[in-house]
């Protein structure tokens, strides 16, 4: 099974701050890696598919990057609405989430 | 617009089984696979498996094999997924997705079922 492995598993920050979250995968995985934003008690919000590329409706302080094993999720600037649990995932084989990062107010 | 209902939360015995139902409508439904994952209480998002809606093909994440049946019934576009000799460590929302056209990742999300399991 492909690990992937997310970090850090808490961040504090405040409103306008930049926010970068790395995934790292146990094996290559080419782009085949989505970003998921969760708040409590909800089902996840698809954010990113295919590395980099943005669902639609997600605004675009949001972007992804990376390919092969190291992949990152970067808000430009934190509103108040992104304090949440953020999670990758990878679709090469089978599928694995990653274990979530805490975004909190600082 | 996409749906995807799930049947309500169930209470079971160690050793039994559950049966989740997730009711798709307004798409096509065999044009997309559903996935199944969990969530167990303060824990992440843990994949099942996922089935091919237009032919009934599955497959199963490692942890879960023997152990999970994923089906559909394409006349009512409701898919299943039965997890059998449940325990505590099964205890979590349930929840079914459906991926997208070109990509695997999960566009779509059943609003989640809680299994306890508990004697």
């Amino acid at each position: 099974d492909i690990q992937m492995t997310q970090s850090p598993s808490t961040l504090s920050a405040s409103v306008g701050d930049r926010v970068t979250i790395t995934c790292r995968a146990s094996q290559s995985i080419t782009d085949l890696l989505a970003w998921y934003q969760q708040k409590s008690k909800k089902a996840p919000k698809l954010l990113i598919y295919d590395a980099s590329t943005l669902e639609g409706g997600v605004p675009s302080r949001f972007s992804g990057s990376g390919s092969g094993t190291e992949f990152t999720l970067t808000i430009s600037s934190l509103q108040p609405d992104d304090f949440a649990t953020y999670y990758c995932q990878q679709y090469n084989t089978a599928s694995t989430f990653g274990q979530g990062t805490k975004v909190e107010i600082k | 617009q996409v749906q995807l209902v799930q049947s309500g939360a169930e209470v079971k015995k160690p050793g039994a089984s559950v049966k989740v139902s997730c009711k798709a409508s307004n798409y096509p439904f065999t044009s997309y696979g559903i996935s199944w994952v969990r969530q167990a209480p303060g824990q992440g998002l843990e994949w099942m498996g996922w089935m091919a809606t237009y032919d009934g093909n599955a497959k199963y994440a490692q942890k879960f094999q023997g152990r999970v049946t994923m089906t559909t019934d394409t006349s009512t576009t409701t898919a299943y997924m039965e997890l059998r000799s449940l325990t505590s460590d099964d205890t979590a929302v349930y929840y079914c997705a459906r991926d997208m056209k070109f990509a695997e990742a999960y566009q779509y999300w059943g609003q989640g079922t809680l299994v306890t399991v508990s004697s």
